[in-house]
């Protein structure tokens, strides 16, 4: 099946900081989506971009589904922000109904 | 704005029991799904379901778990003799077009199996 990775794994920033989240994926895709889990287990979607860029507030993402891969931009980091992010992707290759692959996500602490 | 909604938030069981957790998709919604994530590892996919029946199913989705819409509105997964290993987060996601749309996840359920 399709490989999802991401990077960083971990990563710690002081409160205004920027950052940039990447998740490489091994096929072409018909969906991908990035997501915040908070501190009590939700998921909160974030992005639905299987190509192009999107902004909204802070966050912004760009994917460029030729290169496989996408980039989740998060500026002026607030202490909300932190949590793990994932990058979950649909191959292109696979039936209708398709469940999404998550990668394993970047763990994002935001330091006051 | 609708909203994937789950029930119970958290369940506690004794192993060998079934439990059934329950999900209310988006209305107008045609695929469902279900996720598992085992505390501190990523989201898995369990099942797809769609027209009324199983349309993909992962490795981890074996003979103790099964799934059912039961009337318009619910869909349900069962496990039906639960195990210590069975305890995770549940999540229940729908959307209007499979693979071409994006999916909309529930709150998640948290079981914990003793």
């Amino acid at each position: 099946g399709i490989q999802v990775e991401q990077s960083p794994p971990d990563l710690i920033l002081q409160e205004g900081a920027n950052s940039t989240l990447r998740c490489n994926f091994s096929d072409s895709v018909n969906n991908l989506q990035w997501f915040h889990q908070n501190p009590w287990g939700q998921l909160i979607n974030l992005f639905y971009i299987p190509s192009g860029t999107k902004q909204n507030g802070r966050l912004s993402a760009t994917t460029v589904a030729t290169e496989r891969y996408s980039l989740l931009y998060i500026s002026s980091s607030q202490t909300t922000d932190s949590g793990v992010y994932f990058c979950a992707v649909v191959a292109s290759s696979g039936g209708g109904a398709d469940g999404l692959t998550f990668g394993k996500g970047t763990h994002l602490i935001i330091q006051p | 704005e609708p909203e994937v909604t789950q029930t119970p938030s958290h369940q506690v069981t004794q192993m060998g029991q079934e439990v059934i957790l329950r999900c209310v998709p988006i209305s107008n919604h045609l695929y469902f799904y279900w996720y598992r994530q085992i505390l501190g590892q990523k989201v898995e996919f369990l099942v797809s379901f769609y027209n009324n029946e199983i349309s993909e199913k992962s490795e981890i989705f074996d003979d103790q778990f099964s799934v059912e819409r039961p009337d318009g509105s619910n869909f349900t997964l069962k496990i039906r003799s639960t195990k210590l290993e069975d305890s995770a987060m549940y999540f229940c996601a729908s959307s209007a077009q499979g693979r071409n749309s994006p999916l909309h996840f529930g709150n998640g359920t948290r079981l914990t199996v003793t």
